[in-house]
């Protein structure tokens, strides 16, 4: 059973806009959520993270936003450079472990 | 934070062979984790595999089918053995460097295709 969704498998943004990337789980329980972000050919990289008792946390051009009412996260990139063109992975994680979504492939265009 | 290199980066198996997949990190970790990507699915963890003793595999999968060796604290292999074409997929190893999830570093993959 997948625990987190990232129902959008592919994203276009033009250069300076706004990208917002989605991802849903369904257990309650997780302690942090975290995105990470996947060049080709590249392991999976650390980007930012968020408690579950927050709602908003942001690192220069990015933010995360928690709704746990909905169950719900958002990665926000403003403004959207070429370089941010990857594939994003949002995790939950508890315990020891990390539940991964099936990632998002951002395409910033120039 | 951990440097890991994983190889091979990618290889095409006949089916019915077994690939050895290493992972060699530049520091010493206590945990090591593999992970598979089956298309379009998500990273699942495979197994958890500590310095001296049995990796603990998650439900769905087992020594047979994936057997890990863990002989020190800065490597280790999983071997994906009599592969079918479903075992295509891309596997990563990951460790966890002391540092909570924030110190998680994953190596690059391994591209997996089985013919």
């Amino acid at each position: 059973d997948q625990q987190v969704k990232q129902n959008s498998p592919s994203l276009s943004v033009q250069e300076g806009r706004i990208s917002i990337l989605n991802c849903d789980y369904t257990n309650s329980m997780f302690d942090y959520f975290l995105w990470y972000k996947k060049y080709p050919a590249e392991g999976p990289t650390f980007l930012i993270s968020i408690s579950s008792i927050k709602d908003k946390n942001e690192d220069g051009r990015f933010t995360v936003f928690l709704n746990k009412s909905a169950k719900h996260l958002s990665l926000h990139i403003v403004p959207s450079q070429p370089g941010d063109s990857a594939v994003y992975f949002c995790a939950a994680f508890t315990g020891n472990q990390f539940y991964f979504g099936t990632g998002t492939s951002l395409t910033v265009i120039p | 934070s951990a440097v890991i290199s994983q190889k091979p980066s990618r290889d095409i198996c006949q089916r019915g062979t077994s690939l050895t997949i290493q992972c060699q990190v530049d520091s010493q970790v206590t945990m090591m984790f593999w992970y598979r990507q089956q298309p379009g699915q998500s990273l699942t963890l495979i197994a958890t595999a500590n310095q001296g003793s049995e990796a603990t595999y998650e439900s769905g999968f087992v020594i047979d089918k994936f057997p890990i060796s863990r002989p020190n604290l800065t490597f280790s292999t999983l071997t994906v053995s009599n592969m079918s074409p479903e075992d295509s997929s891309i596997y990563l190893c990951s460790v966890e460097d002391g540092q909570g999830f924030y110190g998680y570093t994953f190596g690059s993959g391994t591209r997996l295709t089985v013919v």
